[in-house]
């Protein structure tokens, strides 16, 4: 029954790479983030989504690809793997872009090692 | 933009101890702000959410306040446990959801 799932929860790949990590949650919300926590535990934002539209896109290099399929999946693909990419990244969802005022979901995360 | 600043970035107390952990934020233009816990090598869970309308929110051992004009949050843990160990991030809510996090406070309990 979990809300928000991710997968894998570890992806250990050389660097060059190209990876993708799943995001999908079961809540019926509408918009769907990815969350950067680098090696200092600093959690950033990347990208949201609401409704498959790009909403915020946090100057994140192009290398990094979100993909909507539909509004309860929100995929991360990542071309040519750098070293600097190795983080733990988190999906979270909440209901409706304007329900600002709602808890944002997160989930478990997923840790990425470029060796 | 939107800073939010934690300090210290560690804490340690003997158990027993009533405690207040802050948060300080630039912008007062908020939706909401959250605190969240997160154990070692685990996600977020989401402690206390106050809307901006709102002062404090309280569950269990944890009371949060918010002092909006003031870009001021604080997280009153009282009667700590070691189990209460962990990682605290607080995070605004601003334009289109987006959080803003701290870098947060890791705390120890000392038993």
């Amino acid at each position: 029954d979990t809300a928000v799932s991710q997968t894998p929860k570890y992806l250990v790949t050389q660097m060059g790479n190209d990876k993708s990590i799943k995001c999908e949650q079961n809540l019926g919300h509408d918009t769907m983030y990815w969350y950067k926590q680098d090696s200092k535990k600093f959690l950033k934002i990347m990208f949201s989504y609401n409704n498959k539209e790009l909403i915020i896109n946090e100057t994140v290099p192009n290398r990094f690809s979100p993909k909507s399929p539909d509004k309860a999946h929100l995929n991360l693909h990542i071309n040519s793997l750098e070293l600097g990419d190795s983080a733990v990244y988190f999906c979270a969802s909440i209901g409706g872009l304007a329900g600002s005022y709602n808890e944002q979901f997160f989930g478990p995360g997923t840790r990425l090692t470029v060796l | 933009k939107q800073e939010v600043t934690q300090i210290p970035a560690a804490l340690s107390v003997p158990e027993g101890e009533n405690l207040v952990l802050n948060c300080s934020f630039t912008d007062s233009a908020i939706y909401n702000l959250q605190w969240f816990r997160q154990d070692p090598g685990k996600g977020l869970t989401s402690l206390l959410l106050i809307q901006s309308s709102q002062r404090e929110q309280t569950s269990g051992r944890l009371n949060a306040s918010l002092d909006k004009s003031s870009g001021r949050s604080t997280l009153y843990i009282a009667a700590s446990q070691p189990g209460d160990s962990a990682t605290y991030l607080c995070a605004t809510t601003g334009a289109n959801s987006k959080l803003t996090f701290g870098k947060g406070i890791t705390l120890s309990v000392r038993p």
